[in-house]
């Protein structure tokens, strides 16, 4: 199926720092998720994004919706142990309540 | 308010032996959707129940069937297991209202 294009795909910082990761698609979605995932754990929603150029914070996080509908992108700024985990861009396609694709993930790991 | 709850959350089948996967969806929500995870990879659109009707499907074969009850629970049965059917199964659910999937800690399958 379609493919989402997610990089970097693993990424090793140094606490304090800001990390950037972004997904492409060939196609459009109307909304925009992402979410981080634990091991052994289910993924957990962490901003959603409804229109094309929505700039969307939630705490540290911050998340952009591309004027294209083909992209979107998550900054975590000043970086704490605990954002160690995989994060996911993840598109829902259009008229659907819960058809998500999945990019292939960001593994973040955060060092002292 | 409850989450999202899977069971079991581990089980060790044999192939071509059958599974059935439970999931409770979160309180008011009514639509239920099921992912596949494969080690190292980002979650894979199963299907999707809604109103106790299967309404959007992924490219998985008729062996993976799924239920929806009225009060929104839903059931995920794999049958003529293979090895490849090892992964983790991920239930989300959704109010249908706004996009925004929420997922339980899933099931993870092993296929020996």
């Amino acid at each position: 199926g379609q493919q989402l294009n997610q990089s970097p795909q693993s990424m090793f910082i140094q606490e304090g720092e800001d990390v950037s990761m972004n997904c492409t698609s060939s196609s459009i979605f109307n909304t925009w998720l992402w979410y981080k995932q634990d091991p052994g754990e289910g993924p957990v929603l962490l901003i959603a994004l409804y229109k094309a150029g929505e700039l969307t914070s939630n705490g540290r996080l911050t998340a952009q919706f591309g004027i294209t509908r083909k992209d979107s992108f998550l900054n975590i700024s000043a970086s704490i142990p605990s954002d160690v985990g995989i994060y996911f861009c993840a598109g829902l396609y259009p008229d659907s309540w819960g058809k998500l694709q999945f990019g292939a993930g960001t593994q973040v790991v955060v060092t002292p | 308010e409850t989450g999202v709850t899977q069971s079991p959350t581990h089980l060790i089948k044999t192939r071509g032996q059958q599974v059935t996967l439970r999931c409770s969806s979160q309180s008011g929500h009514n639509t239920v959707s099921w992912y596949q995870q494969a080690l190292g990879q980002g979650p894979q659109f199963i299907f999707q129940y809604y109103r106790e009707e299967e309404n959007g499907r992924g490219n998985f074969p008729p062996r993976f069937s799924g239920l929806q009850f009225p009060n929104y629970s839903s059931e995920l049965n794999v049958n003529a297991l293979e090895l490849d059917d090892s992964a983790l199964y991920l239930c989300a659910s959704s109010s249908g209202m706004v996009g925004e999937l929420f997922f339980g800690e899933g099931s993870r399958l092993t296929v020996l």
